[in-house]
């Protein structure tokens, strides 16, 4: 089946330093990839779409400036957290789409990073 | 705009106990409902999807149905098993064009030996 990788599995940074997490589907395309966010006992919420070629879409009330994504090639997807503060300390992933029948889509997910802000 | 709903929010039942998780949904224009495995700590593991003009799949002792005119899936657990104790969550994708998944915020089970 397909497979989506993240890396890093888990980050422990400082306060105000900037932090990249990498999204990428190994053995297909992804034209678009999904960024989620999930705190402890809570469920996941989407952050925002990636488009590979085009600026990423955001959900309401995610800063844009804050979380940047760049989708530079049909396998990677980047997020960085820019300026990470203490809140922004949550359980990252993402996910991409695989199409089957041309109809609907199949969600593959990454294994999460684990991002601590200290 | 598409709220999922899952109950009960956490389950605890005995090794071998039959089991049933519960799914709603607001809007039934969705294109499919899956059903996810999340370990702590860990990210997700598709067990299920469900196309939405299907109502059932089944995969080895597991059996989720779609009801989508009432908004509803169900994800059933034969023989539960210690090894089936996580958090379940059921997600569905809608919006048009611009698909999105709504996750519910899932049932956690805990199977006792």
């Amino acid at each position: 089946g397909a497979v989506v990788s993240q890396h890093p599995s888990w980050v422990i940074c400082k306060s105000g330093t900037s932090v990249k997490i990498e999204c990428r589907s190994l053995d297909f395309q992804a034209t678009t990839m999904f960024w989620y966010r999930q705190f402890p006992k809570q469920s996941l919420m989407l952050m925002a779409t990636s488009n590979e070629g085009s600026k990423a879409t955001y959900e309401q009330g995610v800063e844009k400036d804050k979380f940047l994504i760049n989708h530079a090639s049909l396998t990677l997807s980047t997020l960085t957290v820019t300026s990470a503060h203490p809140e922004d300390s949550s359980f990252y992933i993402c996910s991409a789409p695989t199409r089957k029948l041309g109809r609907t889509d199949t969600q593959y997910f990454g294994p999460g990073t684990r991002l601590t802000v200290l | 705009k598409q709220e999922v709903t899952q109950i009960p929010a956490a389950l605890s039942v005995p090794e071998g106990e039959n089991l049933v998780l519960n799914c709603s949904f607001t809007d039934s224009a969705i294109y499919n409902l899956q059903w996810f495995r999340q370990d702590p700590g860990k990210g997700l593991t598709s067990l299920l999807l469900i196309q939405s003009s299907q109502r059932e799949q089944t995969s080895g002792r597991l059996n989720a149905s779609l009801d989508k005119s009432s908004g509803r899936s169900t994800l059933y657990i034969a023989a539960s098993q210690p090894g089936d104790s996580a958090t379940y969550l059921c997600a569905v994708l809608s919006g048009g064009s611009n698909y999105k998944l709504t996750f519910g915020k899932g049932t956690l089970l805990t199977v006792n030996p």
